[in-house]
């Protein structure tokens, strides 16, 4: 099955700068990559996904780009914010079964 | 749109006992639902996958005996913990998917504590 990596566990920022998150997939046939913000006892909150026939995509202070040959995409933050501050999930889907793979999250904490 | 809602929201009961969780699709039909545990600090790891009218699909490691999922309709449903135990306390997280592929809608989740 599918088995995604993700990397940092934790990181720290200063306010105003940039946070990247890095994943990895293992599957070749996975085709959907979202990343999810999780504050303490809430659901995951899509924040941004991309399609793998597209290699980058963006949405104000959010980016992800998606490397389909080194089977990579990573979450970019710029200008961070302490309300960033929470736990930030990649996940990989295959289309043919829908089932989202999480990696294991990333604590962001954003200093002011 | 696409709201999911889940109740309840948290949950307290004695070792032994069974508990029904449900899961709700308010402004859509879900063809298909998830069901998600998440343990503190932790992933979100699928347990099952349930589609209207049929037998629930179950991940590897997951006992279809224990956590019983019924989905009856195209909006609702449920997970039973059939004799919890203070191990299965944890974070359980539906979604579900309007059929479109791609975008599941998570539910707010619903917290178990198991005495």
């Amino acid at each position: 099955g599918e088995n995604v990596e993700q990397h940092p566990s934790t990181l720290s920022v200063q306010e105003g700068d940039s946070a990247v998150i890095k994943c990895t997939y293992s599957d070749s046939a996975s085709n959907y990559f979202p990343w999810y913000k999780q504050e303490l006892g809430k659901r995951p909150q899509l924040i941004i996904d991309i399609r793998s026939n597209v290699g980058e995509k963006k949405d104000q202070r959010i980016a992800v780009t998606l490397n389909k040959t080194a089977k990579h995409f990573s979450l970019h933050i710029t200008e961070t914010q302490p309300e960033d501050s929470a736990v930030y999930f990649c996940a990989a889907m295959r289309g043919s079964n829908y089932k989202l793979t999480f990696g294991k999250g990333t604590l962001l904490t954003v200093n002011p | 749109g696409a709201v999911v809602s889940q109740h309840p929201s948290w949950v307290i009961c004695k070792s032994g006992t069974s508990v029904k969780i449900e899961c709700r699709s308010l402004d859509f039909q879900a063809t298909t639902m998830f069901w998600y545990r998440q343990f503190p600090k932790q992933s979100l790891m699928l347990m099952a996958t349930s589609n209207e009218g049929s037998k629930a699909t179950y991940e590897q490691g997951v006992e279809k005996d224990k956590f019983l999922i019924n989905h009856a309709s195209l909006t609702l449903s449920t997970l039973t913990v059939t004799s919890a135990h203070p191990e299965d306390s944890s974070f359980y997280i539906c979604s579900a998917d309007q059929g479109r592929g791609y975008e599941q809608y998570f539910g707010p989740g619903t917290r178990l504590t198991v005495t």
